[in-house]
């Protein structure tokens, strides 16, 4: 029973190439993420979807936009992919935030490793 | 502008030997705090978390880690370290704004 599930694992792709990662979260959770994480092991969060509603956009360039069609579901798609993208991108989910009532700790998919030639 | 340092990059001990990973943040308040490991080829799974109360918390796998607001540090401690013990740590937190801020995170290796 995957908690945060994330398809495929890896992808390799060239450039210039538009490609997406799905995420699927069977948690029950509100609050969705997606989170980059560079070749030196550095994680920074690029987006994040409460019910559907984007709240966090970080200075992510437009090539990459995320969509959620339900609150289950957080996709990733990035056009014309450059040599930059090669990273892992981790999808994550929440039950939700402080002002909601409610605070959790963030549960993490697997990763997907994505290589752009 | 909240951060997240973790001083060492790598660190490597013995087999048994104890282990204290550090980490320091820059927040104004008291963030929620996290330590997460990352096994290789895999996702983060979370160890231990401080929203409030108690500055020692327990964690899954032995861990422990203090927050001590004095020292802006959350210092992540382990009595006797297992070969299956090494991989990435990752000090987190969240001030509250819905986004982990991650530091550069610790490669633990462990000596047999």
């Amino acid at each position: 029973d995957t908690a945060v599930s994330q398809t495929p694992k890896y992808l390799v792709t060239q450039m210039g190439n538009d490609k997406s990662i799905k995420c699927e979260q069977n948690l029950g959770h509100d609050t969705m993420y997606w989170y980059k994480q560079d070749s030196k092991k550095f994680l920074k969060i690029m987006f994040s979807y409460n019910n559907k509603e984007l709240i966090i956009n970080e200075t992510v360039p437009n090539r990459f936009s995320p969509k959620s069609p339900d609150k289950a579901h957080l996709n990733l798609h990035i056009n014309s992919l450059e040599l930059g993208d090669s990273a892992v991108y981790f999808c994550a989910s929440s039950q939700g935030r402080l002002w909601q009532g409610v605070f959790d700790e963030q549960y993490f998919g697997p990763g997907t490793r994505l290589t752009v030639t | 502008a909240q951060s997240v340092t973790q001083p060492d990059i790598h660190i490597t001990v013995s087999e048994g030997a104890s282990l204290e990973l550090r980490c320091n943040y820059s927040y104004g308040a008291t963030p929620y705090l996290f330590w997460y490991v990352q096994s290789p080829g895999q996702g983060l799974q979370l160890l231990l978390k401080y929203f409030s109360g108690d500055t020692l918390v327990q964690g899954i796998k032995g861990f422990e880690a203090e927050f001590k607001r004095s020292q802006s540090s959350f210092n992540l401690r382990k009595p006797s370290v297992h070969w299956s013990d090494a991989a990435e740590y990752f000090c987190a937190v969240d001030a509250d704004t819905g986004k982990l801020i991650f530091g550069q995170g610790t490669t633990l290796q462990v000596k047999p």
